[in-house]
């Protein structure tokens, strides 16, 4: 069964700062990975999709990489305002998910 | 991208009563339909897995009793949380899918709270 861990589960950055959220999995044989940003009480927004032959998807301020072999991808957010505010999930699969614990982000104004 | 709504956003429930969520697929037919359940401070995991007319498929540990699902049509999934009790206050989040289809699209949740 898939697992997914994210790290950190909690940051807390001035606004300006990049930052970089990781999310690693034990299975390979993923067909997409999905970073989705989720406000306190709300559903799930989708940030950026990378398909399984794809490495890495850019949005914006915002870039997610994949890296199959090492069970790892990472979204990096440029220049991080207040608004970022938020939890970060990574979800891997196809249509059925298996998601991460979640990062939840504070940046500080 | 496709869209999912889901209804209602919130509800508030008396312990002991049953509630019925809806998941509704509405530009797509969406022949399977995912209920997560989501407890404070942990993340989504799987509920159950529906078939346009089939039986759901549940997840080890989810009573198919207490969480009813019907997928009748394929632009509607329910969920009933049947007696619900203040342990079943939880965040339920549906996606839907179609066939050959890789990515999911996710309603905006429900918010249950049993009192």
């Amino acid at each position: 069964k898939q697992e997914v861990t994210q790290i950190p589960a909690a940051l807390s950055v001035p606004e300006g700062e990049n930052l970089v959220l990781n999310c690693s999995f034990t299975d390979s044989a993923i067909y997409n990975l999905q970073w989705f940003r989720q406000d306190p009480g709300k559903g799930l927004t989708s940030l950026l999709l990378i398909q399984s032959s794809q490495r890495e998807q850019t949005s914006g301020r915002l870039n997610a990489s994949l890296d199959k072999s090492s069970g790892r991808s990472t979204l990096y957010i440029a220049a991080s305002q207040p608004g970022d505010s938020a939890t970060y999930l990574c979800g891997l699969g196809g249509n059925q998910f298996y998601f991460g614990t979640g990062t939840s982000l504070t940046v500080i104004p | 991208g496709a869209v999912v709504s889901q209804h209602p956003s919130r509800v508030i429930c008396k312990s002991g009563t049953s509630v019925k969520i809806e998941c509704r697929s509405l530009d797509f037919q969406a022949t399977t339909m995912f209920w997560y359940r989501q407890f404070p401070k942990q993340s989504l995991m799987l509920m159950a897995t529906s078939n346009e007319g089939s039986k759901a498929t549940y997840e080890q540990g989810v009573e198919k009793d207490k969480f009813l699902i019907n997928h009748a049509s394929l632009t509607l999934s329910t969920l009933t949380v049947t007696s619900a009790h203040p342990e079943d206050s939880s965040f339920y989040i549906c996606s839907a899918s179609a066939p050959g289809w890789t990515e999911a699209f996710f309603g905006q949740g429900t918010r249950l709270t049993v009192v």
